[in-house]
């Protein structure tokens, strides 16, 4: 495809319900980052891939968030035991360089309800 | 700690008019400044993005001018149109990984 891709676009989780969403990053990228949005503020880094090579987790908000890219090209963000503060649009990006800021390209996101 | 500030949170400018968005940024070892349009229900689109080493940089009618001394760059919308109604993002950037603004949401009346 053209761009990134990023399943499902909605999800819906009652309370404690484990989730897991997935992205496609855009054919030969190399960088894979995941965000987060909550309502009406800015992207907020989650973690970072090379390959499949997670090289920088500091964003993720507990150790119930898991992340993995284990060929180096679809990744899945997982969150288990949902809660209501989980609620969020994810957003993933992916970027054509490894070593350096470069631009990245976001997919239309996953938006995370968590009821 | 909020490591990047943009202002204002909202804007109403007549359609032909010039919009600006303002940013400020802490950490110096910041090398990389995006700016990111979205559209409700959409992921940020890239608009353009400028490196310290200039002081300007302008693809069509969007501009990012950049003062490195007081740590400051700015996004100028000439000939605002509709079409560009939306929230726009400032970021930076230093090893990847992207820290946003709080975005400000563009009005453009016809």
């Amino acid at each position: 495809g053209a761009g990134v891709s990023q399943s499902p676009r909605y999800k819906v989780a009652k309370r404690g319900q484990d989730v897991a969403l997935r992205c496609d990053p855009i054919s030969g990228h190399v960088s894979l980052f995941w965000y987060q949005q909550a309502l009406g503020q800015g992207p907020e880094f989650l973690t970072y891939f090379q390959n499949e090579a997670q090289l920088d987790k500091s964003g993720l908000p507990s150790d119930r968030f898991f992340a993995e890219r284990p060929e180096g090209s679809v990744s899945t963000l997982k969150i288990q035991r949902t809660q209501q503060e989980d609620s969020a649009v994810y957003l993933c990006a992916s970027s054509i360089l490894g070593a350096i800021s470069y631009e990245q390209y976001f997919g239309p996101g996953t938006r995370l309800t968590v009821t | 700690q909020q490591q990047v500030k943009q202002s204002p949170q909202s804007l109403i400018v007549q359609k032909g008019g010039i919009s600006i968005i303002n940013c400020a940024y802490e950490n110096t070892a910041f090398d990389y400044f995006p700016w990111y349009q979205q559209f409700p229900g959409k992921g940020p689109a890239l608009l353009i993005a400028i490196r310290p080493d200039v002081s300007e940089k302008k693809e069509g009618r969007f501009t990012i001018s950049f003062n490195k001394s007081a740590k400051q760059f700015s996004l100028h919308i000439m000939d605002s149109q509709p079409g560009d109604s939306a929230t726009y993002f400032c970021a930076a950037s230093k090893t990847q990984k992207l820290v946003f603004g709080q975005g400000t949401r563009l009005t453009i009346n016809p």
